[in-house]
């Protein structure tokens, strides 16, 4: 049980194009998805907490225009990366957090993580 | 705020028994869990604690003492496999895990 998916795995576009990634909780109800990212050999550094029917909540220095995040259903979050440029070309993973699973409310299963690429 | 430490690299051989340590300093605290991630994929869950002692499940047990505020990840009979970075966390209020920045563990032959 608590398996995430993440859609798509990786994704090259060019500098500009805005980019969409999906993230969904299979056999749980995730009432909150956290979106991260990171960057070789570091640490994972959350962007934003989003719960489902409300406004995503980011970190200091995240911006929300270029990171938007929506909450749609308790099984999908999606994350568009606005404008992409160079600099964001990273590891972007989410988790999910809910009831249903083995572990306690606060437990984050992760999904697989896309890989950015951005020309 | 919430902190973690954990060492950063921890080296051991096949077969071998290694222990991963992290302190955290918590504003409120919850439980501490732990998680491995390899090279180019995404964390796995491994173990959560809320109550002191010792937490078993397979090779992997987890430790906590709440009065110390430490924990550790112990991996026995170590497998080329377990090569991995492992990450402590504990939750930090709103359902958000604070992370520590990870212990990378090379298996060695």
């Amino acid at each position: 049980g608590a398996v995430v998916s993440q859609h798509p795995s990786w994704v090259i576009c060019k500098s500009g194009t805005s980019v969409k990634i999906e993230c969904r909780s299979l056999d749980f109800q995730a009432t909150t998805m956290f979106w991260y990212r990171q960057f070789p050999k570091q640490s994972l550094m959350l962007m934003a907490t989003s719960n489902e029917g409300s406004k995503a909540t980011y970190e200091q220095g995240v911006e929300k225009d270029k990171f938007l995040i929506n909450h749609a259903s308790l099984t999908l979050s999606t994350l568009t990366v606005t404008s992409a440029h160079p600099e964001d070309s990273s590891f972007y993973i989410c988790s999910a957090s809910g009831t249903g699973t083995s572990g306690s409310t606060d437990t984050q299963y992760f999904g697989p993580g896309t890989r950015l690429t951005v020309l | 705020g919430q902190s973690l430490e954990q060492p950063s690299e921890v080296t051991a051989v096949e077969g071998a028994i290694v222990q991963i340590n992290c302190t955290y300093q918590t504003s409120g605290f919850y439980g501490l869990s732990w998680y491995q991630q390899h090279d180019g994929g995404a964390p796995t869950f491994l173990s959560y604690n809320a109550l002191d002692g010792l937490e078993e499940t397979g090779r992997f047990s987890s430790f906590l003492s709440r009065s110390d505020s430490y924990g550790y990840l112990l991996l026995q009979e170590l497998q080329m496999k377990d090569s991995a970075s492992y990450f402590c966390a504990v939750p930090s209020g709103a359902g958000k895990s604070t992370f520590g920045d990870g212990t990378t563990l090379t298996v060695k032959p």
